[in-house]
């Protein structure tokens, strides 16, 4: 079957540095997508990896290892806004978007 | 690029009537949409794939005939909730798939929030 793991919650502290692990398990692979999700808002779009390595976006970076079926988002100099739900998506061989059931941040002054 | 509207962004209806929430692709043609519920603190869940011309494709245990969705043009997709009853209460959100650079996004309208009294 398809599978998303990801914690349901962490907590860090302003200015400091947080990783969000995620594990896959996707019958074919297309890619693996992080969203950013406020309460009562949609998610929206964070990165997009399909090669291994690290892409680097600002604030934020994504990692995803193939072979291992594991990605993380690093989000650095945390701020207060960068509280929300944090979800992770694999894109299956039907471009199908296979959903975590998200990481709640809490940002502590 | 790449925007999604939503409308209505929240609706409060009465149990038995029916309510019809339109998604749009703004900027960009969109083959593909989708449609996802979203209860409090839980994760997205995706009620049906919709494919412009061509009828939608639900997820197990979604109720074909009290969810239709309509993919009448490459920028809209309908979704009309039938005879609404106080459990269909939600968040409602379609999102647009775009062929971007060889790589398929995906983007999120602002999300419906359907109250069924």
């Amino acid at each position: 079957g398809q599978n998303i793991d990801q914690p349901t919650e962490m907590t860090a502290t302003e200015g400091a540095i947080v990783q969000i692990n995620c594990t896959y398990q996707t019958s074919g692979f297309n890619g693996l997508f992080w969203y950013q999700q406020h309460a009562g808002e949609a998610p929206t779009f964070l990165s997009y990896n399909v090669l291994d390595g690290l892409e680097e976006k600002g604030r934020f970076s994504s990692f995803l290892s193939r072979s291992k079926g594991y990605s993380y988002l690093l989000l650095k100099e945390l701020q207060m806004k960068d509280s929300a739900s944090y979800l992770c998506a694999a894109m299956d061989s039907n471009y199908q978007l296979i959903w975590g059931a998200g990481t709640k941040l809490i940002i502590k002054p | 690029g790449a925007v999604v509207s939503q409308h209505p962004s929240w609706v409060i209806c009465k149990s038995g009537t029916s309510v019809k929430i339109e998604c749009r692709s703004l900027d960009f043609q969109a083959t593909t949409m989708f449609w996802y519920r979203q209860f409090p603190k839980q994760s997205l869940m995706l009620m049906a794939t919709s494919n412009e011309g061509s009828k939608a494709t639900y997820e197990q245990g979604v109720e074909k005939d009290k969810f239709l969705i309509n993919h009448a043009s490459l920028t809209l997709s309908t979704l009309t909730v039938t005879s609404a009853h106080p459990e269909d209460s939600s968040f409602y959100i379609c999102s647009a798939r775009v062929l971007a650079g060889g790589v398929y996004e995906q983007y999120f309208g602002p999300g419906t929030r359907l109250t069924v009294t």
